[in-house]
């Protein structure tokens, strides 16, 4: 089958770094996708990781090791404004079909 | 805002009634997904089409299906609803190609309530 495992909660304080995991077992797998949600609002696409390494945009990154199905989204200068839950997916192609697959989220916390 | 519009906003309906839900893409974008999102299911990967085709397929239940019609605006048609299809529905699209990874621009969501 598959499956996406990510942290239910992370707190941080503002101006720090979090870093967000996500295991995945799947077959077929092509790549893997983070959303950011903030509560009540819809999902904001943040980035795609098809190779082994690090993507950068600002101040969000994100690292993928197709080896290790892991991935994570690094964030850094945290700012009030980055509490929001935070979903990885994967990408795969099964039964014919590009599927999407999300994990339940991350719900991340940012303190003054 | 991201130009994906979504009508309704909210929607009440009871037990085995059917529903249609509606979706308008950000201009020029020629693929529209839509997704689910429960508290008890999170957030899932319906259907996508691609310029009136349909080209990605998650856990959508025989009972919902999808299309896009020439003008590229899709819908979603719920039927024989029950008390779990309450949830947030929330419609995407996507530039040019057809990609399911490519960035995606999401709507407001039309929040489905079954009683």
């Amino acid at each position: 089958g598959q499956s996406l495992e990510q942290p239910s909660e992370v707190t941080a304080v503002e101006g720090a770094i979090v870093q967000i995991n996500c295991t995945y077992q799947t077959s077929g797998f092509y790549g893997l996708s983070w959303y950011q949600q903030h509560d009540g609002g819809a999902p904001t696409f943040l980035s795609y990781n098809a190779l082994d390494g690090l993507e950068e945009t600002g101040r969000f990154s994100s690292f993928l090791s197709r080896s290790d199905s892991y991935g994570y989204l690094l964030l850094q200068e945290l700012q009030m404004k980055d509490s929001a839950s935070y979903f990885c997916a994967v990408i795969s192609f099964s039964g014919g079909y590009n599927k999407l697959i999300f994990g339940a989220g991350t719900r991340l916390a940012v303190h003054p | 805002d991201s130009g994906v519009t979504q009508t309704p906003k909210h929607l009440i309906t009871a037990t085995g009634q059917r529903v249609t839900l509606r979706c308008s893409p950000r201009s020029g974008d020629l693929s529209v997904y839509w997704y689910q999102q429960s508290l008890d299911q999170g957030l899932q990967f319906l259907i996508q089409y691609y310029n009136g085709e349909e080209r990605a397929k998650g856990n959508i239940l025989e009972r919902f299906s999808a299309q896009q019609f020439p003008d590229l605006h899709s819908e979603l048609n719920l039927s024989s609803l029950e008390l779990g299809d309450s949830a947030l529905y929330f419609c995407a699209s996507s530039p040019q190609t057809s990609g399911i990874h490519n960035e995606q621009f999401f709507g407001p969501g039309t929040r489905l309530t079954v009683l």
